[in-house]
């Protein structure tokens, strides 16, 4: 499987809900980040995962919350949603770890995101 | 909290035109990268620039990063229509140990006219 699959890629919720965010990242792809991008702005880092693990964190809440899986899917959880939560999440995977991106060596595949509208 | 900046935030031109964006930031990134986006799609990476003062040439497009590793620019030559999109530019800095994220300006819209 090639590239990088987000799911729902729309979704409606209301405030107080939680929502799960899914991503299905390119076999052997063992990192992955999670950002938030509100309309006309750049992506806002979120967290990241490597190997299962998380190993890094935005500038966001404790109810925002991920997991990786060994399948190289990936989860983004948030919980007591609020009206600023309204943005496009986009998940973005790599295989080997961060070093290689930041060198050229390797590319961050992001996935098309999924737009939550929260009401 | 790492910044970056982009101007101009809006750009609409002429095909055949040429243009220049800018990417600014106060901190010393260790690498800096370009990256596309067009609606419904996550960004697409166009570059990524380590040294400071290195040029790269991508067909039309033209990225620099600064010799302070600060700024950078992207320079289009005769644009297309086909080259409209959100311009993003993306640092990278250390968070702690090895860990390291991507703080993203927040782009430049291109909109290029037939």
């Amino acid at each position: 499987e090639t590239g990088v699959t987000q799911s729902p890629t729309h979704l409606i919720k209301t405030r107080g809900q939680q929502v799960t965010l899914r991503c299905s990242s390119q076999s052997g792809h063992n990192t992955v980040s999670w950002y938030q991008q509100a309309l006309g702005q750049g992506p806002q880092f979120i967290f990241q995962y490597y190997r299962e693990e998380e190993n890094g964190r935005g500038n966001f809440p404790p109810r925002f919350s991920g997991l990786q899986f060994p399948n190289y899917s990936s989860e983004l959880n948030v919980n007591a949603l609020e009206l600023d939560d309204s943005a496009l999440y986009l998940c973005a995977s790599t295989l080997g770890g961060l070093a290689g991106i930041y060198s050229g060596a390797n590319v961050l595949t992001f996935g098309a995101g999924s737009r939550l509208t929260v009401l | 909290t790492q910044l970056l900046e982009q101007s101009p935030q809006f750009l609409s031109i002429q095909e055949g035109e040429n243009l220049t964006v800018y990417c600014n930031s106060s901190s010393v990134f260790s690498s800096l990268q370009w990256y596309r986006q067009e609606p419904g799609e996550g960004p697409v990476l166009l570059v990524t620039v380590v040294t400071g003062g290195e040029v790269k040439k991508l067909k039309r497009l033209t990225f620099q990063f600064g010799d302070a590793r600060k700024d950078s620019s992207l320079h289009i030559t005769a644009a297309q229509p086909g080259d409209t999109g959100l311009y993003l530019c993306a640092g990278t800095y250390f968070l702690s140990g090895s860990a390291r994220q991507l703080t993203f300006g927040s782009g430049t819209q291109l909109t290029v006219l037939p």
